[in-house]
C-alpha cells in the first residue's frame, strides 16, 4: 500500500464548477497535510495546509480532513482554466509516530477544466 | 524573488559521467530535502538534511550523494549516472520538523537528461 493516494484523474470539470479532489494517507500517525499545485514542467507550489479535523477555506480552495477515515480533501470552487494542473497531496509525520519528519507526496490528481 | 534556487535549470550528463546538481537557500531553513520526479510520478523522497542531520530513505541507491557544507547550501552527487536516473530533481527546505513548520518550498528543479 502506498503511503499517500490519489486517483490519477484525469478530473474533468466545466469552468465555474466545483472540483473536488481526493487523497487517502496509510500512517495514522501522520499531523499536518499539504496541498500543492504542480503545472506541466514546473516544481509543486503550496496552495494550503490543514492540521485539525474539519474544513479550511482560502478564498476558492477548502481543505478537508478526516483523521479517523484518514482522509484528506481538496475543493476549488469556481473553476478556472488557469486551474488545470496536476494537485500533489502530501503528508508530514508529526513527532508522535517515530522515525524521521519527511513530507511524502502522492502522484498527484490532473484537473482539466475546460470553458 | 527566489528563496530556494536550483542550479543548472537543465543539465545534460553522459552515462556513467558523475554530476552534481546545486541548491541554495536565503529562508534560513533548517530541513532541506531532495526529490526525485519523473513523469506522472510522485516527488520520491531520495533524502534530507535537518540541519547538518543526513536522513537517507532506505531504498535510495548509492549511487546517489548528498552533501550540506552549510545553512544555505545542498548538493545532489550522483557517481554514475544511468538512463533511469533522467528525472526532474526538485530541492525543497522547511523550517524545521515541528508539527506546524513543515510545509516545503521549493526551489524551480533540475531537468536532468542522461544520454
Amino acid at each position: 500500500q502506498k503511503e499517500v493516494e490519489q486517483n490519477s484523474g484525469p478530473l474533468s470539470v466545466p469552468e465555474g464548477a466545483i472540483a473536488s479532489l481526493n487523497c487517502t494517507y496509510s500512517d495514522r500517525g501522520s499531523q499536518s497535510f499539504f496541498w500543492y499545485r504542480q503545472y506541466s514542467g514546473k516544481s509543486p507550489e503550496l496552495i494550503m495546509f490543514i492540521y485539525s479535523n474539519g474544513d479550511k477555506e482560502d478564498g476558492r480552495f477548502t481543505a478537508q480532513l478526516n483523521k479517523a477515515s484518514q482522509y484528506v480533501s481538496l475543493l476549488i470552487r469556481d473553476s478556472q482554466p488557469s486551474d488545470s494542473a496536476t494537485y500533489l497531496c502530501a503528508v508530514n509525520r508529526g513527532l508522535y509516530s517515530g522515525g524521521y519528519n519527511k513530507l511524502i507526496f502522492g502522484a498527484g490528481t490532473r484537473l482539466a477544466v475546460h470553458p | 524573488d527566489a528563496m530556494v534556487i536550483q542550479n543548472p535549470r537543465y543539465q545534460v550528463t553522459q552515462f556513467g559521467k558523475p554530476v552534481t546538481l546545486s541548491c541554495s537557500q536565503t529562508l534560513n531553513h533548517n530541513v532541506m530535502y531532495w526529490y526525485q520526479q519523473k513523469s506522472s510520478q510522485a516527488p520520491k523522497l531520495l533524502f534530507h538534511y535537518y540541519d547538518k542531520d543526513f536522513n537517507n530513505e532506505a531504498d535510495t541507491p548509492d549511487n546517489f550523494q548528498s552533501r550540506r557544507p552549510n545553512t544555505s547550501f545542498c548538493f545532489l552527487d550522483i557517481r554514475s549516472p544511468g538512463l533511469g536516473d533522467a528525472a526532474m530533481y526538485l530541492c525543497a527546505t522547511s523550517r524545521d520538523s515541528s508539527l506546524r513548520n513543515t510545509e516545503a518550498f521549493f526551489g524551480q528543479g533540475t531537468r536532468l537528461t542522461v544520454v
